[in-house]
């Protein structure tokens, strides 16, 4: 279950400093914002998620911010550790269709001992 | 309480032949979701699963189809394969349908078509 990894941005961090992943996003009626973590051999996870009226959440280590003049999404990690090397995908669902996930490209994310 | 599973984790088939995968959801979750997932396309939802019901569906043909039994496992079938299906077939489960609540997905099936 290695995630897509032949043409994926890559972020490349310093153990313990901060990652900052970005993300675009098209569709102006999205009613909310996930950020799944994919590592090598297993499906995506859940990380956080925003609805579209908050510009701001915060998780253990995560946050989550939303721009949605510009249209994009962001997720910072609080000192990066080597366990959270993975593709990161952002992703967004409506109320209407809530089940359907649609995702982004994704970007792999590398440390740096 | 175990997380959803997905059977077989491998698979090699040829062209022109169909393929059943099999996804058991959390215990208690009554919706399965299925995703491809390509390097060319990346994650792409093909259809949802609720109460033995397809709610929601994709932009994939007919012969991707699934179903969803009484104790919620689902399996989806794929028709007469082609070199282009080769991917990571995702299973994810949620409690309800139409809802934001998270959904979990297994560790996939991995399917290669030549």
């Amino acid at each position: 279950g290695e995630s897509v990894g032949l043409h994926l941005p890559t972020l490349s961090v310093q153990e313990g400093d901060n990652s900052i992943i970005n993300c675009a996003y098209s569709n102006s009626a999205s009613d909310y914002f996930i950020w799944y973590k994919q590592e090598s051999g297993k499906g995506p996870q859940f990380i956080i998620d925003i609805r579209s009226n908050m510009d701001k959440r915060q998780g253990q280590r995560v946050t989550v911010l939303l721009n949605k003049t510009v249209k994009h999404l962001s997720l910072q990690i609080a000192a990066t550790q080597p366990g959270d090397s993975a593709v990161y995908f952002c992703a967004e669902r409506t109320y209407s269709s809530a089940s359907k996930i649609i995702f982004g490209s994704g970007t792999r994310l590398s440390i740096r001992p | 309480k175990a997380g959803v599973t997905q059977t077989p984790r491998y698979l090699i088939k040829t062209r022109g032949q169909q393929v059943t995968l099999s996804c058991s959801p959390i215990s208690g979750h009554r919706s399965v979701s299925w995703y491809q997932q390509t390097p060319g396309q990346g994650l792409q939802f093909l259809f949802e699963y609720f109460s033995e019901t397809q709610r929601n569906k994709g932009n994939f043909p007919g012969r991707f189809s699934g179903r969803q039994f009484s104790n919620s496992r689902s399996e989806m079938n794929v028709s007469t394969l082609e070199l282009g299906d080769s991917a990571l077939y995702l299973c994810a489960s949620s409690p309800q349908t139409g809802t934001s609540e998270t959904q979990y997905f297994g560790p996939g099936t991995r399917l290669l078509v030549l």
